[in-house]
C-alpha cells in the first residue's frame, strides 16, 4: 500500500457543475499524477505534478485543471462538468521510479 | 507519437493452461518497462518491472516477462493460470527523459475459467 487515498470514492453529478477531486499521499513523494481510465483506452495521463506548485499538462488535459498547495495533496478540477468526463480516476504518485496508485474514484455525469 | 500496442484486447483460458499477453512500445530510447493488474473492482497494483540487467523479470504471482529490446517487446507470461487470475492486465512504458510520464497500453482482459 503506497498511502494514497482519494476522496470521494463515488460522485454522481450533473452537466454544468463543477467537480474537484482530492488525492491524499502519506509518502512525501515529489512526483503525483491524475490518470482516467475508460474501457479500450487503457490509463490515460491527465495532468501531472513535480512539485508544490509546479503542474503540467498531460495527454488528455482539456477541461481539467489541477492544484497543488502542499506535497501531499494534488487537487483535480472539472471547472464544467460534460458527460465525456464520465469516467473512473486514479491518482499515482512515484516511488523509486515506480507509480503507485490510489483506489480511484468512479464519477459520473448526467 | 510514442505508443504502447497490448493485442490481445480479451483472452479466454481454463485453469492450468500457460498464458503469454503481447506487449509492444514504440520508443526507441532508454525504456521502463511494467506490468500492472487491475482486478475487478480494485485499483491497479504492479505485477513486475524491467529496469536494466536481466531481461527475464519474475514478479508475484508466478507472473515473468521478456524484454526483448530489438523487437522492441515486453511480454507477460505464466505457465499455469488459476481462476483468480481473472483481471485486467496493463503494459506501460516511461521513457526516462520524461518525467516519469506513464504511457499505458489499452488493456488485456483475462478471463480463466474454472
Amino acid at each position: 500500500d503506497a498511502g494514497i487515498t482519494q476522496s470521494p470514492r463515488h460522485k454522481v453529478t450533473e452537466t454544468g457543475t463543477p467537480v474537484t477531486l482530492r488525492c491524499h499521499q502519506t509518502e512525501n513523494h515529489r512526483y503525483m499524477y491524475w490518470y482516467r481510465q475508460d474501457p479500450g483506452h487503457g490509463l490515460r495521463l491527465i495532468h501531472y505534478s513535480y512539485g508544490v506548485k509546479d503542474t503540467d499538462k498531460g495527454e488528455v488535459s482539456d477541461g481539467y485543471s489541477v492544484s497543488r498547495s502542499k506535497t501531499e495533496d494534488f487537487l483535480l478540477t472539472l471547472e464544467s462538468a460534460t458527460s465525456s468526463q464520465t469516467s473512473v480516476y486514479f491518482c499515482a504518485i512515484t516511488g523509486g521510479d515506480t507509480q503507485y496508485f490510489g483506489p480511484g474514484t468512479r464519477l459520473t455525469v448526467l | 507519437a510514442q505508443s504502447v500496442s497490448q493485442h490481445n484486447h480479451h483472452v479466454i483460458l481454463s485453469e492450468a493452461a500457460s498464458l503469454e499477453l503481447g506487449c509492444n512500445y514504440s520508443y526507441g530510447g532508454t525504456v521502463n518497462l511494467f506490468w500492472y493488474v487491475q482486478y475487478p473492482g480494485q485499483h491497479l497494483q504492479l505485477l513486475l518491472k524491467y529496469f536494466s540487467g536481466d531481461p527475464l523479470v519474475k514478479g508475484i504471482k508466478g507472473f515473468e516477462a521478456e524484454f526483448i529490446k530489438s523487437k522492441f517487446s515486453f511480454n507477460l507470461r505464466k505457465p499455469s493460470v488459476q481462476w483468480s487470475d481473472t483481471a485486467e492486465y496493463f503494459c506501460a512504458v516511461i521513457r526516462m527523459d520524461s518525467s516519469y510520464k506513464l504511457i499505458f497500453g489499452s488493456g488485456t482482459r483475462l478471463l480463466v475459467r474454472p
